[in-house]
């Protein structure tokens, strides 16, 4: 059974600084891997869609990069703003099934 | 396209009573999936249309759910005698075809709020 995991939880730093989300997943048995935006009480906001055949994608400032081999993830996120304040969801596209698997999430939180 | 549309986007209901949530994908989309979020917690999938025919369904859903899609277009997610336990947050997702492949990702709406007092 796939199980994705996401470290922090929770993350609070003061605006400006660059930080870093993880995630990881069990089996590396996945086509697509994609990162979400999700403000309180709200639906989800995709960000990036990394296929199985690339092993980073760009917007803005953010950057995700994707290791099939060790079951890894992170979003990079630089030059943190107040409005980045959110939680973010990492997803996976399971091999042989018709599903995402989510993570918890990590809420963050940034100090103006 | 307006996306994935859902209504209502929260009711409120007493321990007990039915609800029913209403979901329309993007238009040309033949898959739809309902997830359920948890407060704190990631969402979980639930079940998932082919057209008009539910193809698979999660044991998260117990029989007193059930979600139908009658015309292959909008679908419907009915809870009936709700529980406390039953607050979440519902999710709605579609797709232009399966996930198999890896070439086809998932809309989602912006979701239905259930609180069940």
């Amino acid at each position: 059974k796939q199980e994705v995991t996401q470290i922090p939880a929770a993350l609070s730093v003061p605006e400006g600084e660059n930080l870093v989300l993880n995630c990881s997943f069990t089996d590396s048995a996945i086509y697509n891997l994609q990162w979400f935006r999700q403000d309180p009480g709200k639906g989800l906001t995709s960000l990036l869609l990394i296929q199985s055949s690339q092993r980073e994608q760009t917007s803005g400032r953010l950057n995700a990069s994707l290791d099939k081999s060790s079951g890894r993830s992170t979003l990079y996120i630089a030059a943190s703003q107040p409005g980045d304040s959110a939680t973010y969801l990492c997803a996976v596209y399971i091999q042989g099934a018709q599903k995402l698997v989510f993570g918890q999430g990590t809420r963050l939180t940034i100090n103006p | 396209d307006t996306g994935v549309s859902q209504d209502p986007r929260h009711k409120i209901t007493k321990r007990g009573q039915n609800v029913t949530f209403r979901c329309d994908p993007i238009s040309e989309h033949n898959r739809l999936y309902w997830y359920r979020q948890t407060l704190g917690q990631g969402p979980e999938f639930l079940t998932y249309f082919q057209n008009e025919a539910q193809l698979e369904k999660s044991r998260l859903l117990s029989d007193r759910f059930s979600a139908e899609r009658p015309k292959g277009s909008f679908s419907t997610l009915e809870i009936q005698r709700t529980e406390q336990g039953d607050s979440a947050m519902y999710l709605c997702a579609s797709s232009l075809g399966g996930l198999l492949s890896g070439a086809n990702v998932l809309t989602f709406g912006a979701g239905s709020r259930l609180t069940v007092l």
